[in-house]
């Protein structure tokens, strides 16, 4: 059982360059996120998915596209990257139908964007 | 909307000692959720311990546990016995009823010394 992976672990940009960062998880969860560390913050939420084939918005969504075919699967794509996305990624899961669910995240994604 | 306000960015503490982690939050829901993370140098997200708002009693895992002051919207960690694996930055987590959307605080960087 791995739990969360991303790839990679460490990524250099040029700026308007576009990029995948790939999440998976072999829990069977239902519940799939996107969140960016950035220096002085907390994570913010970037996009989320409850079920394979349904996604939406979190707080800071504008510059990056998710999609969910699987439920394995959860990638976050940059169309275009800005030196203002440089940050570390964080990929979570957890299931869903518990009252309090347990959020089990990925070890993280380091981006620079030049 | 919810936020949450963590205000030592750093503390320390000695070996075996007690330290405490303060947090404040806001929420305009009357149902909710209050989890801490740790964050160790390897960057992995790591649960610590959680507490339902319905509850009125304070949660407790292990060394960890919590002062949850519902009316005052504070929710501080005791760490008791510490230890050097204790070192970390720890995140103090809201949820609200939108499954899944936790709000982060800003963090706070312990520092356990032997």
């Amino acid at each position: 059982n791995a739990g969360v992976t991303q790839t990679p672990k460490f990524q250099v940009l040029k700026t308007g360059q576009s990029m995948t960062l790939q999440c998976a998880q072999d829990m069977n969860h239902e519940y799939m996120s996107w969140y960016r560390q950035d220096p002085g913050m907390g994570l913010r939420l970037i996009h989320y998915s409850v079920g394979a084939g349904i996604t939406d918005q979190g707080e800071v969504p504008n510059g990056y596209n998710v999609s969910r075919s699987t439920t394995e699967d959860f990638p976050l794509r940059l169309l275009s990257a800005a030196p203002s996305q440089t940050s570390v990624y964080f990929c979570a899961s957890s299931p869903m139908g518990a009252v309090v669910e347990t959020q089990y995240f990925g070890p993280g994604t380091r981006l620079l964007v030049l | 909307a919810q936020t949450v306000t963590q205000s030592q960015p750093e503390m320390s503490v000695q070996e075996a000692e007690t330290v405490t982690l303060s947090c404040t939050y806001d929420t305009s829901e009357n149902n909710y959720y209050l989890f801490w993370y740790k964050q160790p140098p390897s960057r992995q997200m790591i649960l610590v311990i959680r507490q339902e708002a319905y509850k009125q009693q304070n949660a407790t895992e292990n060394r960890f546990s919590v002062n949850f002051q519902k009316a005052a919207k504070s929710f501080s960690l005791k760490i008791s016995d510490s230890q050097l694996g204790d070192t970390a930055m720890y995140f103090c987590v809201t949820r609200g009823t939108s499954y899944g959307k936790l709000t982060f605080g800003q963090g706070t960087i312990l520092t356990v010394h032997p």
